[in-house]
């Protein structure tokens, strides 16, 4: 079952936070965080495993709620280059393909 | 490692023809997976291959589309026959067993007329 993505669309100006959330009805293994450039394929930002484990990339964090089965992705100090749809994508246990939300696409304007 | 390499970037068929998408996974990874991208139905997984042998198509619309992997650095997606409706981004992507990572090819944009 596909995951539940918010919000859909955010509009930032650089330097701006933003917060992107994920939450599935089943119980997860891991949930991975994508973006994707207009034209281009996904690219990995980071991976969570379930034990409530938050992870960091540059400005770009993750925390992993394994009890609500949700998880966040916070952009910190956005910079142009954070433009794109971001993808949070769900794994269960033993299962090893991955769901994709709807994706949320993130601009960040000068 | 070049990563994952699919072919051809760009098909333009007509509706009835047969397409064949390929894909080459990174060298080593044991999982392959082919995914449709659509802005009606996002990103979709169709079939996943686990050393060579397919383990869940469930997501594989209809029998008009098939999948193989013959060997571990080759796949196919075919659609015989095509549709307008199966106009979309495929992507390929390839894991190794080891991590979750999921390395994703450029795609392979259909377009049925």
């Amino acid at each position: 079952q596909q995951p539940v993505q918010s919000p859909q669309a955010v509009i930032l100006r650089e330097g701006e936070d933003a917060v992107i959330n994920c939450s599935s009805s089943k119980a997860l293994y891991s949930v991975h965080w994508y973006r994707q450039k207009h034209g281009e394929a996904p690219v990995f930002l980071m991976i969570l495993l379930k034990g409530g484990e938050q992870k960091g990339h540059d400005k770009i964090s993750a925390s992993f709620n394994e009890k609500k089965q949700q998880s966040s992705l916070y952009l910190t100090a956005s910079q142009l280059s954070y433009s794109g749809t971001y993808f949070c994508g769900t794994e269960r246990e033993n299962d090893y393909k991955l769901s994709f939300g709807a994706g949320t696409t993130v601009t960040v304007r000068a | 490692d070049a990563g994952v390499i699919q072919s051809p970037r760009h098909e333009v068929t007509e509706m009835g023809q047969e397409v064949t998408l390929r894909c080459k996974p990174i060298s080593g990874h044991d999982y392959l997976f082919w995914y449709r991208q659509t802005m009606m139905r996002g990103l979709e997984l169709l079939i996943y291959f686990n050393n060579n042998v397919p383990i869940d198509d469930s997501g594989m619309p209809e029998d008009r589309f098939s999948a193989k992997m013959p060997n571990a650095s080759f796949s196919t997606l075919k659609i015989q026959p095509s549709e307008p409706r199966d106009s979309a981004v495929y992507f390929c992507a390839s894991r190794p067993f080891s991590a979750g990572e999921q390395f994703f090819g450029p795609g392979t944009r259909l377009t049925v007329l």
